[in-house]
């Protein structure tokens, strides 16, 4: 049963615009969440993060929003550069320390 | 610092095979794990550990055998390869409760014939 769920597949965005990435959770119990960024042929790399006492985190463009009574996960990129086109992934830390993530996203950020 | 060192970077494997795919850290890190990465499924967890002599299954286990005898190395292996088992393979280490230090190796592309 995927706990984790990233449901658009791809999103397109025009450089210089806002690029909103989005994930659904199932369980309330979750109380650390994740985002990865991934380029091909590399491991993914540590972007951000959020714990489930804060609604919303920031590093620079990107800004992550926790809303709990919707167990909804979204990760802002503004402004999307191209360099920001890469897979995205959630993930969540279940136990003491299990890391679970969607099925990713796909951001093309487009000049 | 080398990281997450993963070996081989590629291997093709004839169904029934079996074989190891190393992972090796160098920054004394107590959790580690194996992921694959298939098209449409994202990353999935397959076997983790929390320590030397610690594993536990993930959420496709099934067809993978692992051990963790030093806090280095966590080899994964596949004991009849079949062609579902064709996938990128990643290895990724953290220390223990720091939920966003995990480092991820560069992976292992594997096809099964």
């Amino acid at each position: 049963d995927q706990q984790v769920k990233q449901n658009s597949p791809s999103l397109s965005v025009q450089e210089g615009r806002i690029s909103i990435l989005n994930c659904d959770y199932t369980n309330s119990m979750f109380d650390y969440f994740l985002w990865y960024k991934k380029y091909p042929a590399e491991g993914p790399t540590f972007l951000i993060s959020i714990s489930s006492i804060k609604d919303k985190n920031e590093d620079g463009r990107f800004t992550v929003f926790l809303n709990k009574s919707a167990k909804h996960l979204s990760l802002h990129i503004v402004p999307s550069q191209p360099g920001d086109s890469a897979v995205y992934f959630c993930g969540i830390i279940q136990g003491a320390q299990k890391l679970v993530f969607g099925q990713g996203t796909r951001l093309t950020i487009n000049p | 610092n080398a990281g997450v060192t993963q070996t081989p970077k590629f291997q093709v494997l004839k169904t029934g095979q079996s074989m190891t795919l190393q992972c090796a850290q160098d920054m004394n890190h107590e959790y580690m794990s194996w992921y694959r990465q298939d098209p449409g499924m994202g990353l999935r967890l397959i076997h983790y550990s929390v320590g030397a002599g610690i594993t536990d299954q993930g959420e496709v286990p099934n067809g993978y055998n692992v051990s963790r005898s030093t806090t280095e190395d966590f080899p994964l292996r596949l004991l009849s390869a079949a062609p579902s088992q064709t996938s990128v393979y990643f290895c990724a280490s953290s220390p223990f409760r720091q939920y966003y230090g995990y480092t991820f190796g560069s992976g292992t592309r594997l096809t099964v014939v």
